[in-house]
């Protein structure tokens, strides 16, 4: 089945605690995205990887990194999380030709730094 | 950068009723436009898009037009059900340059029984 796999579903953590998202599509994309989702805000790219050790900041970027090392994984990466990163995160996923294809998403991490 | 206006924020219907959502988008350079549907704890779903070369698209129950020259998409959503209930966003993207696609705020769609 076509799908993108985040882990883990719920964190709740603490400030200052480094943590990593994971996501991973099984569709052989090129191209893979984060959004983050906050209520009234709609979704905001943090990052996107058009592909393999190809990455570039969307429009939150601040206090996130990625890595693209395989064409499957895009982790997400807090190294030193604090309480305004407490959102809803979401991977994606395009085919070729992403900039004008549907994206694939993963179901979600709800993500609680207190 | 791009901006994407969405309105209602929030939209009730009776079920049978008609639905209309609309978004303007500011960069004219935008040539691709989907719409995505997230029910309550759930992943978005494309669920129709249209490009900038066509005027209208129809799956079902569910259509959307485009307005180039007035820089607005709609989505329309006919005998709604209330199984439609959910969160609707639109997003514009240019396929030539930035890979940041734009998303409205969103619509709550309550459809009642």
């Amino acid at each position: 089945e076509a799908q993108v796999t985040q882990n883990p579903r719920y964190l709740i953590t603490v400030t200052g605690k480094k943590l990593t998202v994971t996501c991973s599509q099984n569709m052989n994309h090129e191209y893979m995205s984060w959004y983050r989702q906050d209520p009234g805000l709609g979704l905001r790219q943090i990052y996107y990887s058009m592909n393999v050790e190809v990455t570039d900041k969307g429009d939150v970027p601040e206090g996130y990194k990625v890595s693209r090392k395989e064409k499957r994984n895009f982790p997400l990466i807090l190294e030193s999380p604090s309480p305004n990163q407490t959102s809803l995160y979401f991977c994606a996923s395009s085919g070729q030709g992403f900039s004008n294809q549907p994206q694939h998403f993963g179901d979600g991490t709800r993500l609680s730094i207190l | 950068g791009e901006n994407v206006e969405q309105h209602p924020s929030t939209l009730s219907v009776q079920e049978g009723d008609s639905a209309v959502i609309k978004c303007t988008y500011s960069d004219s350079a935008s040539n691709y436009f989907p719409w995505y549907k997230q029910e309550l704890g759930k992943r978005p779903q494309l669920i129709i898009d249209i490009r900038s070369n066509v005027g209208e698209k129809k799956d079902q129950r569910i259509a959307v037009t485009l307005n180039k020259t007035a820089k607005h998409f709609s989505l329309h959503i006919t005998e709604t059900q209330p199984e439609d209930s959910a969160v609707y966003f639109c997003a514009a993207l240019y396929s030539g340059g930035s890979y940041i696609p734009t998303f409205g705020r969103g619509t709550s769609l309550i459809v009642h029984p």
